[in-house]
């Protein structure tokens, strides 16, 4: 099993520009969530998802959308870039919800100019 | 919603000492509590967690201890070795909905 993949590890951006972060879970798992990590900060919920088609905000929505086709896949789109959004985001997956251990990728780091 | 607040921020100790780290929550409804170890540059990993219904949980030199009372659980880490030093994060959870992250202890173990 690979686990959580994350596409792309590194991406500069420009304001306004738009993009989608991509996470893919193999291990049937019904719960994923988006995180951003800034400096002293932790980790704080973007949207996160209990299953296929249903999608909820988390902490720190604003100017990032989520959709859940598949139980594999779970894109970030950010909408219109700004320099706020310079972050190393994390998408996690678990099993079945928010009490169960969660299995992180490796991270996107993000760079808005 | 739920506030975890992690203490210290920072934490500095000789190999071979004990390192305690502490949170808080606020929601009652919260009955998961993960400890998530980061070393630099890599992914969150998990290293211990305890539910509501236990009281404390070991495994080798990591411990876990929780106060439902007064909402608060501890990690603890015996006879430290320098590649215990990462940032610590600890987690609430609940049956549904979210999981909240402290905002994580930087541990370092000095030889």
């Amino acid at each position: 099993n690979a686990g959580v993949t994350q596409t792309p590890k590194f991406q500069v951006l420009k304001t306004g520009q738009s993009m989608t972060l991509q996470c893919a879970q193999d291990m049937n798992h019904e719960y994923m969530s988006w995180y951003r990590q800034d400096p002293g900060m932790g980790l704080r919920l973007i949207h996160y998802s209990v299953g296929a088609g249903i999608t909820d905000q988390g902490e720190v929505p604003n100017g990032y959308n989520v959709s859940r086709s598949t139980t594999e896949d779970f894109p970030l789109r950010l909408l219109s870039a700004a320099p706020s959004q310079t972050s190393v985001y994390f998408c996690a997956s678990s099993r079945t919800g928010p009490n169960q251990p969660q299995h992180f990728g490796d991270g996107t780091r993000l760079s808005i100019l | 919603g739920e506030n975890v607040e992690q203490h210290p921020s920072t934490l500095s100790v000789q190999e071979g000492d004990s390192a305690v780290i502490k949170c808080t929550y606020s929601d009652s409804a919260s009955n998961y509590f993960p400890w998530y170890k980061q070393e630099l540059g890599k992914r969150p990993q998990l290293i211990i967690d305890i539910r509501s219904n236990v009281g404390e949980k070991k495994d080798q030199r990591i411990a876990v201890t929780l106060n439902k009372t007064a909402k608060h659980f501890s990690l603890h880490i015996t006879e430290t070795q320098p590649e215990d030093s990462a940032v610590y994060f600890c987690a609430a959870g609940t049956n549904a909905g979210k999981s909240t992250f402290g905002d994580g202890t930087t541990l370092t173990v000095k030889p």
